[in-house]
């Protein structure tokens, strides 16, 4: 069965830090792309980054490039995402979830989320 | 960046009834297009992928159309359970973006 499950959201300061983690099962995980998708309080899905299944090429939101960093580590079947610079507007629900092929970028698989508050 | 409108912003049906839900691409996306399903506190849930193909275990209650820039999601015979919001989505470059949604009421 294929799970994904995230962890590492709470609560930070504005400028702050986090490493959300991507804990992944079921499935060949360097075979297939992977993405972060959030959602704010009341609001749509807004694509965050994605990965390809190697690693080796990454794609960035306008409104995150420069301030996150998506990377994997197929030896341990996880997924991060490092948010650095954090701002108010970041506060949502973090969703992982797995690529449909290595380098197809809709998603089949999600986890239910975790939640990142930014607040002073 | 590829801005994806979805319409009506909300529709109001009947269980039985059928849905027809737009989605339009600021420029073509080819049929790199997929729509999902996100029921009240839960994660969203793929529905259609390449505009037109049913993601495993998908009944064929829905279905999708389009290519280009116009797209279509129909849904026949709604179900107390399709109450959700539904999002398209295009992966033909990155960003790959979500459209706003279209919300769905079962009454």
């Amino acid at each position: 069965e294929v799970q994904v499950l995230e962890s590492g959201g709470g609560l930070v300061q504005p400028g702050g830090s986090l490493r959300l983690s991507c804990a992944a099962s079921g499935f060949t995980f360097s075979s297939y792309a992977m993405t972060w998708v959030r959602q704010a309080p009341g609001e749509g899905l807004e694509w965050v980054s994605a990965i390809s299944g190697s690693g080796g090429t990454t794609y960035y939101a306008d409104s995150v490039k420069g301030r996150f960093t998506i990377t994997r580590d197929n030896s341990k079947n996880t997924l991060h995402l490092q948010m650095n610079s954090l701002r108010a507007e970041d506060t949502a629900v973090y969703y992982c979830a797995k690529g449909a092929q290595e380098w197809s970028y809709y998603f089949d698989y999600w986890g239910q989320g975790t939640p990142v508050t930014v607040s002073s | 960046e590829t801005v994806l409108t979805q319409s009506p912003g909300t529709l109001s049906l009947s269980p039985g009834e059928r849905a027809t839900l737009s989605c339009r691409a600021s420029q073509s996306v080819s049929s790199y297009l997929a729509w999902y399903r996100q029921k009240p506190g839960q994660a969203p849930r793929l529905l259609i992928y390449g505009a037109s193909s049913r993601a495993t275990g998908i009944p064929d209650r829905f279905s999708g159309s389009g290519s280009g820039t116009d797209f279509t999601l129909t849904i026949t015979r709604l179900e107390p359970e399709d109450s959700a919001v539904f999002y398209c989505q295009q992966y033909g470059r990155s960003p790959f973006t979500f459209g706003p949604g279209t919300k769905v009421d079962i009454q």
